[in-house]
This record gives C-alpha cells, structure tokens and sequence, in this order.
C-alpha cells in the first residue's frame, strides 16, 4: 500500500492564480480530510469528507473547495492565490468508524508559496 | 468540543523517559484521547488513543487519570529520533463523524 500520496509536493505561485493540490489513498478509507500549517502553528482543518459526495467545512475553509467523487481521490482548490495561503498543506484519511476509533493516516504534505 | 492544553516545549535527556501531559478538562464521556506526533516537516505520526484505560503499545504507554480530565503520554527511553512536536488531541464529536482538531502541541527536545 502505498498509503496517502500528494502532488505536487512543492509549488509556487502568484496572486491570483489557481491550482489544485491532489490526495489519494489506497486504504479504502471512508474519511478524508485537508489540513494546512503555517511555519511554527500548529494544524487547521480545511474541510474533510466522511465519504464520495459527501464534504464539510472545517476551520478554516474560505478561499479553497473539494469535491469527493470517489472513495480514493480527494483535492483541495484554490481558485484565487492569495499571499495568506502560503503554507503546508497536509492530506489525511482514515476508517471514520463513528463509534470508534479515528486513526488518520497522514501524507507527505504539499508545500504552496504565493508570491 | 472538548479543548486540549499541553505546555509549549519540554527536554528530555537521552535514554530516560519523556513524560508529556496534556489536560483536557472538557472532554465528554465517550471522545476518545489521542496522541500524534510530527518530526520536522513530515507528516504527523500516531501514536496511540484511549478513552478510559491506560493503553501501552510498540511506541508509547498513555495513562488517562480516573476523571479523564488528564493524560500523559509516557516515552519510556526517549532517543534523539524522538524529537518532535506532540499533539494530544480529543475526537471532537461531529453528526457526520469526528474530526480531529489540532492544538499547538508540545515541542520535544532530547538531548544527549
């Protein structure tokens, strides 16, 4: 199993332009989930998807959307760069059992600079 | 939603144990406590959960005191490759599942 994969891993781009950072996992995981770090913070949580068709906001989602239209594949937008959004953006999925445990596997992150 | 409060740096001497607390004075009865850790620039790592026992694997012991208001996290022969931010988080409870919220963690420094 090769886990969680992200791409790019690194890019820059400027003001105003779009992208689209690619997830996906071969764990058959129903929940997934987009979080960013910023350089010495912690995690905030984009938006995260507890199964195809299914997404919600997390804490931080203005400027970015997601789509989940299969199991395996879960991208993060961003339609228009803003300086703000410079940062590490990390993919996670996970089982989701409601009454259980919640275990995130975590990627390799995709670092994104606006200049 | 059940908040964490971990204190921001510890240091740990080679080959002894790391003793990481963590009071999560909010948490409901049945969110689950968990640890994670992220070395430099990686993706973060888990480490382990409970909800009321203490639990013990390959990596780490977890002691959860009896009024779950507290737990610590036991590295019990911390190696330099143990340096790294820990987070202790608790499931925060959603209609659709529970989502996991992040803190600020607690940077680890072992030294020799």
């Amino acid at each position: 199993n090769a886990g969680v994969t992200q791409t790019p891993k690194f890019r820059i781009l400027k003001i105003g332009q779009s992208m689209t950072l690619q997830c996906t996992q071969d764990m058959n995981h129903n929940y997934m989930y987009w979080y960013r770090q910023d350089p010495g913070m912690g995690l905030k949580l984009i938006y995260y998807s507890v199964g195809a068709g299914i997404t919600d906001k997390g804490e931080v989602p203005n400027g970015y959307n997601v789509s989940r239209s299969t199991t395996e594949d879960f991208p993060l937008r961003l339609e228009l760069a803003a300086p703000s959004q410079t940062s590490v953006y990390f993919c996670a999925s996970s089982y989701g059992q409601e009454s259980g445990a919640n275990v995130l596997t975590f990627g390799a992150g995709s670092r994104l600079t606006v200049l | 939603d059940a908040k964490t409060t971990q204190p921001p740096s510890m240091d740990c001497a080679e080959g002894r144990a790391a003793n990481l607390p963590c009071n999560h004075s909010t948490i409901s009865g049945n969110e689950y406590v968990y640890w994670y850790r992220q070395i430099h620039s990686q993706g973060p790592q888990y480490i382990i959960h409970g909800l009321k026992n203490n639990e013990t694997n390959e990596m780490a012991s977890l002691i959860i005191t009896e009024d779950r208001k507290s737990s610590t996290l036991i590295l019990p022969h911390a190696t330099l490759r143990d340096t790294a931010v820990y987070y202790c988080i608790v499931r925060v409870r959603h209609n659709q599942g529970g989502k996991l919220i992040f803190g600020q963690g607690t940077e680890l420094s072992v030294k020799p």
